[in-house]
């Protein structure tokens, strides 16, 4: 059984367009984040949710607005969508919010803006 | 100066030899220490966490000196399974949540 999940796993599209990700945990944990690793492979965080509600927010353009409509689900929408946001984006979940046990990652969503 | 510092490598090694890993972080305060693995086109999965008092789990060996600030991975008798990218993972520590900082990373190619 998948722990994390997203959807869709490749995502080509054209700039200006709205486009969504899903991520599912079936973990049972309360924190979910949003990651994005650019092309140099840096990871970092965009947001977390615990419980539904918005614990950190990093500063990412008003473009990503992240969606939890229970603490199994954390989606990612993003708006107008720029060459610069092509990269690999991240679901992952924890148990804890303290940042002291495992983060469990989903396999990546590869989004490419033509 | 990057909050998590790794020497990206490759790190070019040949089966059985013994590689070590650095990594630097900039924030005194910080709680939590990691090593994640990440394969090819994969995703960050758990390798082990770094205590203080510094853990081994089989061939892989973490150390933590909080005086200098720096962590590091030891791999003894590499097999070719263990090519991939090492990241150090750091938790700066914040009331706001779980904010995980990660390094670069640093790429591992274990030859035959």
């Amino acid at each position: 059984d998948t722990a994390v999940s997203q959807t869709p796993k490749y995502l080509v599209t054209q700039m200006g367009n709205d486009k969504s990700i899903k991520c599912e945990q079936n973990l049972g944990h309360d924190t979910m984040y949003w990651y994005k690793q650019d092309s140099k492979k840096f990871l970092k965080i965009m947001f977390s949710y615990n419980n539904k509600e918005l614990i950190i927010n990093e500063t990412v353009p008003n473009r990503f607005s992240p969606k939890s409509p229970d603490k199994a689900h954390l989606n990612l929408h993003i708006n107008s969508l720029e060459l610069g946001d092509s990269a690999v984006y991240f679901c992952a979940s924890s148990q804890d919010r303290r940042g002291v046990d495992t983060q469990y990652f989903g396999p990546g969503t590869r989004l490419t803006v033509l | 100066r990057k909050e998590v510092e790794q020497d990206p490598g490759p790190f070019n090694v040949p089966e059985g030899a013994t590689v070590a890993f650095n990594c630097t972080y900039s924030n005194s305060a910080s709680q939590s220490f990691f090593w994640y693995r990440q394969d090819c086109r994969k995703e960050p999965k758990l390798l082990m966490s770094v205590y203080s008092s510094g853990n081994e789990d089989g061939r892989f060996t973490a150390q933590l000196n909080r005086a200098s600030q720096y962590i590091s991975l030891l791999i003894r008798d590499s097999k070719l399974s263990d090519s991939a990218t090492y990241l150090c993972v750091v938790n700066p520590y914040s009331n706001a949540g779980n904010m995980l900082t990660f390094g670069g990373g640093t790429r591992l190619m274990v030859k035959p």
